[in-house]
C-alpha cells in the first residue's frame, strides 16, 4: 500500500527562523512528489518534484527530493507569520488515473 | 485560479437524509476528484472521475456515490447521511498534469 509520512506533525517557531519539513514515502512506481500549503481554506499547490527535477525553489521556499532514500524536504528560510499553515506532501498512487495519496501534514506556526 | 466552485459551501443536515454536493469547473479538465478532510486523517480520496460517466472509487468510498454527466460537473451524493460523514469536502481537478491537482474552496458538512 502506498504511503506518505510527514514529520514533525507540528512545529512552532519564531519569525526569522529557518524550518525543515520532512516527507518520506513508499510507493510502488514513483513518478512525482507534490507539496501543498493549506491555510484556513483549500490546499494550494507549491511544488512538484520528479526524477528529472529533484530541486525546486520559489522565494524563501525550496524543496529537494532524494529518490534513493525515498524522502523529500521542504525548507522555509526567514519565516514570516504568513507562513503559518499546514504543509501537505503527496505522491501519485500506483495504477495511474492521477490519484494522489496525502500525508497527514505538518502544522507550522510562526510566532512574531 | 483553476475555475473550480463548490456548492453549497456550508450545510447542516440530519442523520438519514440524502445530501448532494456539487463541484463545477469552467475549463474542461478531464480528471476530477472528491476528498474529505478530517482532523488526524488528512485528505482522503472518496471518488474520482476520468471523464464523463467514468468514475472509480477512492480509499473511503463507502456511503458515497458520484455522477458526472457533463465534463464541468462532478456530483457527490450521500444517500443517507451519518454523523461520521461530518467533514470538510474538497473537490479537485488535475490541471497541468501529471498529478498536479488544484482544489476548490471546500464544503463544510455537518450531520446532526
Amino acid at each position: 500500500e502506498d504511503k506518505v509520512v510527514q514529520s514533525p506533525l507540528s512545529l512552532v517557531v519564531h519569525e526569522g527562523d529557518t524550518v525543515t519539513l520532512n516527507c518520506s514515502y513508499e510507493v510502488t512506481n514513483f513518478r512525482s512528489l507534490l507539496w501543498y500549503k493549506q491555510e484556513k481554506k483549500a490546499p494550494t499547490f507549491l511544488f512538484m518534484l520528479t526524477s528529472s527535477g529533484i530541486e525546486k525553489k520559489s522565494g524563501r521556499l525550496s524543496s529537494i527530493l532524494d529518490k534513493k532514500e525515498l524522502f523529500s524536504i521542504l525548507n522555509i528560510t526567514a519565516t514570516q507569520t504568513g507562513d503559518s499553515a499546514v504543509y501537505l506532501c503527496a505522491v501519485p498512487t500506483q495504477g495511474g488515473s492521477e490519484k494522489l495519496v496525502f500525508g497527514k501534514g505538518t502544522k507550522l506556526t510562526v510566532n512574531p | 485560479d483553476a475555475g473550480i466552485t463548490q456548492s453549497p459551501r456550508h450545510k447542516v443536515t440530519e442523520t438519514g437524509t440524502p445530501v448532494t454536493l456539487r463541484c463545477h469547473q469552467t475549463e474542461n479538465h478531464r480528471y476530477m476528484y472528491w476528498y474529505r478532510q478530517d482532523p488526524g486523517h488528512g485528505l482522503r480520496l472518496i471518488h474520482y472521475s476520468y471523464g464523463v460517466k467514468d468514475t472509480d472509487k477512492g480509499e473511503v468510498s463507502d456511503g458515497y456515490s458520484v455522477s458526472r454527466s457533463k465534463t464541468e460537473d462532478f456530483l457527490l451524493t450521500l444517500e443517507s447521511a451519518t454523523s461520521s460523514q461530518t467533514s470538510v469536502y474538497f473537490c479537485a481537478i488535475s490541471v497541468q498534469g501529471p498529478y498536479e491537482q488544484y482544489f476548490g474552496p471546500g464544503t463544510r458538512l455537518t450531520v446532526t
